[in-house]
């Protein structure tokens, strides 16, 4: 019941295009989830994250939205560009639980 | 402010030995968590330390253990090593507790165990 799904495990746009990340959770307490970008030989950092309380969050280029009813939430960047190739992963943590991972996606922006 | 730091960056051992990680956190912060990443499977949780008390474990062996001391720097241990403990070891570490802030990682420790 903890674990989180993420989809798709790679995704290749064209540079100017958008780009989606959805992952779905099963634990109904989780009311926190971040994303992190990982770029190639780096460490992950935080990018953009939303707490239940709130359907949606933008920050420039990339948005998140929460649908609590369905336990999925998504990452949207638009206009892609080159340097937003990187490995993304979702996460959810609530209460006192541990902070969970998806498996990651590997997103390929082409010029 | 510098950053989480952690040592050695870089290991091979063979199997059946031992190993211990360091993590030194961002001054002030005092949780640390620990995640094991492989290809295909992202960041898995190993555990999580606040104050010198471990807060969650994930679904790991009893090989894999950790601590943390007063200053807040943890160390992770993994005993009898097997092939598949090959990976990059991150640590995390955050002014509250991880589920709910923002995780600050390492550089990680690359394992290779032969």
């Amino acid at each position: 019941g903890e674990n989180v799904e993420q989809h798709p495990s790679t995704l290749s746009v064209q540079e100017g295009d958008s780009a989606v990340i959805k992952c779905t959770y099963s634990d109904s307490a989780s009311n926190y989830f971040p994303w992190y970008k990982q770029e190639l030989g780096k460490r992950p950092q935080l990018i953009i994250d939303i707490r239940s309380n709130v359907g949606e969050k933008k920050d420039q280029r990339i948005a998140v939205t929460l649908n609590k009813t369905a336990k999925h939430f998504s990452l949207h960047i638009t206009e892609t560009q080159p340097e937003d190739s990187a490995v993304y992963f979702c996460a959810r943590g609530g209460g006192t639980d541990k902070l969970i991972f998806g498996t990651g996606t590997r997103l390929q922006v082409f010029p | 402010k510098a950053g989480v730091t952690q040592t050695p960056r870089y290991l091979i051992k063979t199997r059946g030995q031992q190993v211990t990680l360091s993590c030194s956190p961002i001054s002030g912060h005092r949780s640390v968590s620990w995640y094991q990443q492989t290809p295909g499977q992202g960041l898995q949780f190993l555990f999580e330390y606040f104050s010198e008390t471990q807060r969650n474990k994930g679904n790991f062996p009893g090989r894999f253990s950790g601590r943390q001391f007063s200053n807040s720097r943890s160390e992770m241990n993994v005993s009898t090593l097997e092939l598949g403990d090959s990976a990059l070891y991150l640590c995390a570490s955050s002014l509250a507790t991880g589920e709910t802030g923002e995780l600050f990682f390492g550089e990680g420790s690359r394992l290779t165990v032969l």
